[in-house]
């Protein structure tokens, strides 16, 4: 049971154009949405991240958009740049007991061409 | 600081052997997790500790033990490997429960034969 749907799978883009990367989620448990950043042979690295409150949070080239009603959040990356190429995850979470727990996505693999 | 360290970074194995993955810490961090990572299916939580002591199970314990005798290990034991367990490991760890940011070690590639 995939709680948090990632699309799409792959994504091919040229340098300085947009990308977008869409989540849905279906608990309405989650209080906070982190997007993580994975290069080949490495572990997942914290990019950005927003909590329901917020409808938008902006840093640098990367955005989240967040719409609380649908239960959506994307990231937008403006600019992309080849060293943007990666493996985006996002992630949903919530505290459990005292341990806060991340129900990741499937992943997006990003490629950005010079 | 090294932050989060897994050993080994590569293993093969054979069905039915065991073996023990070592997570290592330097931040004083208080809780940590193990989740495996699976082409398709993103990263999924194994087992996790709130403490020195303590431990509890995620979304997919089936097949494996952990312990934390130390603040900074964190151990993801395998007692008899199945091909099925065949994935990348990786360890994370964060400084309290609430703490949103987990940490993430550089994994370690599992081969199960």
């Amino acid at each position: 049971q995939q709680q948090v749907k990632q699309s799409p799978q792959s994504l091919i883009v040229q340098k300085g154009g947009f990308s977008i990367i869409n989540c849905a989620y279906e608990n309405t448990a989650f209080d906070y949405f982190p997007w993580y950043q994975q290069f080949p042979g490495k572990g997942p690295a914290l990019l950005i991240a927003i909590r329901p409150d917020v409808s938008e949070k902006k840093e640098g080239r990367f955005t989240i958009s967040f719409n609380k009603s649908a239960k959506q959040f994307s990231l937008h990356i403006m600019d992309s740049q080849p060293g943007d190429s990666a493996t985006y995850f996002c992630a949903a979470s919530l505290l459990s007991g005292s341990a806060r727990q991340l129900t990741f996505g499937s992943g997006t693999q990003l490629t950005v061409l010079p | 600081n090294a932050g989060v360290t897994q050993t080994p970074k590569f293993r093969v194995l054979k069905t039915g052997q065991s073996m023990t993955l070592l997570c290592a810490q330097d931040m004083n961090h208080e809780y940590m997790y193990w989740y495996r990572q699976d082409p398709g299916m993103g990263l999924r939580l194994i087992h996790y500790s709130v403490g020195e002591g303590t431990t509890a199970k995620g979304e997919v314990p089936d097949g494996y033990n952990v312990s934390r005798l130390k603040k900074q290990n964190f151990l993801l034991g395998l007692e008899s490997a199945a091909p099925s367990q065949t994935s990348v490991y990786f360890c994370a760890s964060t400084l309290a429960g609430g703490k949103e940011t987990q940490y993430f070690g550089p994994g370690t590639r599992l081969l199960v034969l």
